[in-house]
């Protein structure tokens, strides 16, 4: 069976220090991956998705980056964070199931700028 | 641009009760995914189930059905005999058949009663 990894669980950091999450997919090849932001109380933003490596399209302008060095990895980056890249951070892969395409969910990262 | 509407910022129910959450959409399109996931406190989203558009028969999982109303471009969900574990935020999302991305609406806070 397909799970999906996040590191790390919880994270803080200064304003203006770089940031790296990572997630890794099992159990599927050449998954389409996907990085999501959820501001408190609010839905999913779509941020990156990426079809296969070296492959990244982004769906806002905004302070980070997105990089899928191997098949089944997707890291969010950041030269320099911000106040507002404060959140929660879920990477996705969609699978076929049921003759239906479905995004299925890793964990999360709590991610806090201070 | 396609949207999603939860009217309901917070429901709550009785153990045991039956509550529906409302969801309506806007597309043009007339292929298209529709799905509820639950987010509980951990914030993993977690898939409570989903319907192809095409498909007149409303979906069931259990004790989570969805009321599937293409012309009026709804989709409530259903969650007989509420237990305490049903507990969370439920999100309805919508994606375009083919496309990559998933659009969420604002949620509905679900409080179980005991």
């Amino acid at each position: 069976s397909q799970t999906i990894h996040q590191w790390p669980a919880t994270l803080v950091q200064p304003v203006g220090s770089p940031l790296s999450l990572e997630c890794t997919v099992e159990g599927t090849s050449n998954p389409n991956l996907y990085w999501y932001r959820q501001a408190a109380g609010r839905g999913l933003q779509l941020l990156f998705y990426s079809v296969g490596i070296g492959q990244i399209s982004s769906e806002v302008p905004q302070n980070l980056s997105a990089s899928r060095p191997q098949d089944r990895q997707f890291i969010l980056s950041s030269k320099k964070l911000l106040l507002s890249d404060s959140g929660f951070y879920l990477c996705a892969w969609r699978g076929l199931a049921g003759g239906m395409e479905t995004q299925y969910f890793g964990p999360g990262t709590r991610l806090l700028v201070l | 641009a396609q949207t999603v509407t939860q009217s309901q910022p917070e429901m709550s129910v009785q153990e045991a009760e039956t509550v529906t959450l409302s969801c309506t959409y806007d597309t043009s399109e007339s292929d298209y995914y529709l799905f509820w996931y639950k987010q509980p406190p951990s914030r993993q989203m977690i898939l409570v189930i989903r319907q192809e558009a095409y498909k007149q028969q409303n979906a069931t999982e259990n004790r989570f059905s969805v009321n599937f109303q293409k012309a009026a471009k709804s989709f409530s969900l259903k969650i007989s005999d509420s237990q305490l574990g049903d507990a969370a935020m439920y999100f309805c999302a919508y994606s375009m058949w083919g496309a990559q991305k998933l659009v969420f609406g604002q949620g509905t806070r679900l409080t179980i009663n005991p």
